[in-house]
């Protein structure tokens, strides 16, 4: 696609319940990102996937996190067991890297997450 | 640990005025350095992307310098308009590193 798709771009759910958040990056990009913004605090990076290798998880916060990315594309966030600490600013990204350089990051618009 | 400060967190100024914005990082080993927007409720839309070996990238009235010896890049906005009333965060990457680091922002407010 033109851009970097998430969906949803709200999901409100009730604590304990686990939830899914999808991004769709660039076509071509070969790497992709998610990060988490949470009000009032900065941009944390949650996951990093490049091409075939093995993902960088260093930045997800406890285990009920994790992330897959199904043929080089599509990539799911799972939260399992949300609690109210969860809710943020879900962000996906993608990027051309591994294509010979680093550049730039494209965003998506975001999914905000509200743990009630 | 690599950290990115930006400087003033908060900004307020008449419409038709040039202004500055400062972002500081405290490892120079960068490979490279982001400007972003964020409108709020929104996602980051990319401004400038500059490279370690650039010290200056211009679009339209935005021009971002780089001085990666003093840990320093700005964002320079001319003839400010109210649509460009948002928050501005600047990122840099490591060498090594693949995620960026996030300053924590900057957000403009733009009088008409």
């Amino acid at each position: 696609g033109a851009g970097v798709s998430q969906s949803p771009s709200n999901k409100v759910t009730e604590k304990g319940k686990d939830v899914e958040l999808r991004c769709d990056p660039i076509s071509g990009h070969t790497a992709l990102y998610w990060y988490r913004q949470s009000l009032g605090q900065g941009l944390e990076f949650l996951i990093y996937f490049q091409g075939n290798s093995a993902p960088d998880k260093s930045g997800l916060p406890s285990d009920r996190f994790s992330a897959e990315r199904t043929g080089g594309s599509v990539s799911t966030l799972t939260i399992q067991r949300t609690q109210q600490e969860d809710s943020a600013v879900y962000l996906c990204a993608s990027s051309l890297d591994g294509a010979g350089g680093f550049y730039g990051y494209t965003f998506g618009s975001g999914t905000r997450l509200t743990v009630v | 640990k690599q950290e990115v400060t930006q400087i003033p967190a908060a900004l307020s100024v008449p419409e038709g005025e040039n202004l500055v914005l400062n972002c500081s990082f405290t490892d120079s080993a960068i490979y490279n350095l982001q400007w972003f927007r964020q409108d709020p409720g929104k996602g980051l839309t990319s401004l400038l992307l500059i490279q370690s070996s650039q010290r200056e990238q211009t679009s339209g009235r935005l021009n971002a310098s780089l001085d990666k010896s003093s840990g320093r890049s700005t964002l320079y906005i001319a003839a400010s308009q109210p649509g460009d009333s948002a928050t501005y965060l600047c990122a840099v990457r490591r060498g090594s590193a693949r995620q960026l680091t996030f300053g924590s922002g900057t957000q403009l407010t733009v009088l008409p």
